[in-house]
C-alpha cells in the first residue's frame, strides 16, 4: 500500500497548458510538500502545507499554485507552462512532532513541456 | 542563505571497499541531519539521520557528525554495486522544520 502516491507519473504537454499533478498520502502525516528536481538532481522545495496551511512558499513563479483540500491531499495547479517547468516534480510528507521531521516522497512525476 | 554543500562526484570505489560521502552545511544553529539515497528514476529514500555529534551506525553505514566543523558524513563498509546511487545529504535548522538538500554525490561501485 503505497504511502505517499501521486498521479500522473508521466506528463507531455504543449507551452501554454494548464495542468494539475495530484498527491494523496496515508501516513496520517501532518505537512506535505512539493519538491522540484531540476536536470541537475537539484531537490527543491516549492511549497509545505501544515494542517492545510502554507507554511512557506519559496520563489516559486505564481503560475504555480498548491491546493489542498484535506491534510492528506495536496495537489499542484500550474497555469501557462513554459520550457523550463520540465522536471521532476515530488509530493512528500512528514510528521513534524516527531524526531527529525523525515520526509517521505511519493515515486515523482515526471513532466516534459514542448 | 542556508547552503548544504556536496561534492557532486561521481565517486568511484570498488566493490567491498568504504565508500566514504561528506557534506558542509552554514547553518550552525542546523539540529537535524538526513542522508537519503536516490536510484536513478526513483525517489529519495531516507538511509539514516544523526542528530548528536559522533557516529552512528546502522548496518553497513555509519553516519558521523561534527557540528562544531559543520559536516556530516555517510559512510558504507563492504560497498556494493547495488550501492550504486546520488546520495543527498539534507539538514534543517533550528528555525524550520523543512530540511534543505544538497545536491547530491553520485556513487558508482564496479565489481
Amino acid at each position: 500500500d503505497t504511502a505517499v502516491s501521486q498521479t500522473p507519473k508521466y506528463l507531455v504537454t504543449q507551452m501554454g497548458n494548464d495542468k494539475s499533478i495530484k498527491c494523496e498520502q496515508n501516513l496520517g502525516h501532518d505537512t506535505m510538500y512539493w519538491y522540484k528536481q531540476d536536470s541537475k538532481k537539484f531537490l527543491k522545495i516549492m511549497f509545505s502545507y501544515n494542517n492545510k496551511e502554507l507554511i512557506i512558499n519559496e520563489t516559486v513563479p505564481n503560475r504555480f499554485s498548491p491546493k489542498s483540500p484535506d491534510k492528506a491531499h495536496l495537489n499542484l495547479h500550474i497555469n501557462s507552462l513554459e520550457l523550463g517547468d520540465s522536471a521532476v516534480y515530488f509530493c512528500a510528507s512528514s510528521q513534524t512532532d516527531t524526531s527529525g521531521n523525515t520526509i517521505y516522497f511519493g515515486e515523482g512525476s515526471w513532466l516534459t513541456v514542448v | 542563505q542556508k547552503e548544504v554543500e556536496q561534492n557532486s562526484g561521481p565517486l568511484s570505489v570498488p566493490e567491498g571497499a568504504i565508500a566514504s560521502l561528506n557534506c558542509t552545511y552554514s547553518d550552525r544553529g542546523s539540529q537535524s541531519f538526513f542522508w537519503y539515497r536516490q536510484y536513478s528514476g526513483k525517489s529519495p529514500e531516507l538511509i539514516m539521520f544523526i542528530y548528536s555529534n559522533g557516529d552512528k551506525e546502522d548496518g553497513r553505514f555509519t553516519a558521523q557528525l561534527n557540528k562544531a566543523s559543520q559536516y556530516v558524513s555517510l559512510l558504507i563498509r563492504d560497498s556494493q554495486p547495488s550501492d550504486s546511487a546520488t546520495y543527498l545529504c539534507a539538514v534543517n535548522t533550528g528555525g524550520s522544520y523543512i530540511p534543505t538538500f544538497g545536491r547530491g554525490t553520485s556513487l558508482i561501485v564496479h565489481p
